[in-house]
Parts: structure tokens; C-alpha cells; sequence
């Protein structure tokens, strides 16, 4: 059951460069969107998220991009640093209960070259 | 800046003995929640917890699991009979929002081996 897609499993960038990671979903009952960094051997760290009410949201350096006719969201990190290199998984909640669970993606692990 | 914390970070049991996780969310949150990620899988939900009682379960949540915040700061997984799948990245998560939690902050994880 994959609700929530990331298609590429791995994404290598020059430093200083753009860094977009990709992530699909499936179910339209999805309302809020985030994107969280891992470390091994470390939780997972939030990073952004997006309402689905809006298109784009912006922090920093990191950047989320919000298609939902496509059911599309991207991640796009300018300029890439090496400290960036993890692996970076998208998630999902949905309206359905009021605790939200979040579901999550296979994530993609950058590494980001100097 | 709070964050989740998790006890131990690293548990090796025998199957069929019973483990307790345990985390402490940060303070001020509301939900709490624990998923686990199989070696080389996913990050799956498997429970959320709001006003001292269940709020949603997965499947893999069955009746060897269950979840306790026995004080107003520690939120425990048991699992009362471990089996070889069990082992597994435990992370507890946090969220804050009172009409339903939008961002989960989560903690280092309790790695469970099972023998």
C-alpha cells in the first residue's frame, strides 16, 4: 500500500547547487504535508511542511512546492551543503481521526558532493 | 529547544519476553505517537495516544502491544511477548496542536533486537 511515494532512492548534487527531491501520493484524503532529514542511527527531523491549501512555503534555504492535481510535492534545498547529505523522507496526514498520523515515504538519500 | 527523548537506545531481548520502551514527549504536547521502521522499510505508524486513551491504531498494533503514560511526562510502548519480526527502530513522536497534531517532532529511537 503506497500512499505515499518517493521514486528515486537516491539523488547526488554538487555543492552550492540545487538539490529537488520528488514525492508522489496517492490518496486525496491527504491535507498536510511534510518533509523530515535522517541521520543514521538518529530520529527523524522535521524540516517543513505545507497545508494543502497552499502551493509553496518557504524557510530558509529549503523550499516545498505543493502540486495537488498532480498530487505532487517537492523539495528543493539552494545552495546544497554537505552537511545536507541524509536521507530525506516525505510524509502525509489526512483528515481521517484527529490524531493524524503521519504516513511516510521511502525516503531519498542525498549526498551532497564538495 | 525541548525535544524528544527515548529509553534505552538500544534493547536486545529473547523472543517471547515482554520489553518496555520509554519516552518522554516534549512538555507541552498534547499528541503522542509511536511508529517503527523495519531495517530497510518504511517508517510505519503504530499508535496514537491523546487524553490518556488510544486515539488510532494501525494493524500492526494487536493485543501483544500497548501504551501507557503512567505520569504527566513518560509515554511507555510494552510489547508482552517479543517475536523475531519485532525487531525493529522504535521512534516515539510528539505533536501539539489541540484539533489535531499538523507537525510530530520525534525522538533518537529505541533499537530492539530480538533473539
Amino acid at each position: 500500500d503506497q500512499q505515499v511515494k518517493q521514486n528515486s532512492p537516491s539523488l547526488s548534487v554538487q555543492e552550492g547547487r540545487i538539490s529537488i527531491l520528488n514525492c508522489d501520493y496517492t490518496n486525496s484524503m491527504f491535507d498536510y504535508f511534510l518533509w523530515y532529514k535522517k541521520y543514521p542511527a538518529e530520529g527523524p527531523t522535521f524540516l517543513i511542511s505545507i497545508s494543502s491549501i497552499k502551493d509553496k512555503n518557504e524557510d530558509g534555504r529549503f523550499t516545498v512546492f505543493l502540486n495537488k492535481s498532480a498530487k505532487h510535492l517537492s523539495l528543493h534545498i539552494v545552495p546544497s551543503q554537505p552537511g545536507d547529505s541524509a536521507v530525506y523522507f516525505c510524509a502525509a496526514s489526512g483528515s481521517s481521526g484527529s490524531a493524524r498520523q503521519l504516513t511516510f515515504g521511502s525516503g531519498t538519500q542525498l549526498t551532497v558532493l564538495p | 529547544e525541548p525535544e524528544v527523548t527515548q529509553t534505552p537506545s538500544h534493547q536486545v531481548t529473547q523472543m517471547g519476553q515482554e520489553v518496555i520502551l520509554r519516552c518522554v514527549p516534549i512538555s507541552n504536547h498534547l499528541y503522542f505517537y509511536w511508529y517503527r521502521q523495519i531495517l530497510g522499510q518504511k517508517v510505519e505508524f503504530l499508535v496514537s495516544f491523546y487524553n490518556n486513551e488510544i486515539s488510532e491504531k494501525s494493524e500492526i498494533f494487536d493485543d501483544q502491544f500497548s501504551v501507557e503514560r503512567p505520569d504527566g511526562s513518560n509515554f511507555t510502548l510494552k510489547i508482552r511477548s517479543t517475536k523475531l519480526e519485532d525487531s525493529a527502530m522504535y521512534f516515539c513522536a510528539s505533536g501539539g496542536r489541540v484539533s489535531g497534531t499538523d507537525t510530530q517532532y520525534f525522538g533518537p529511537g529505541t533499537r530492539l533486537t530480538v533473539l
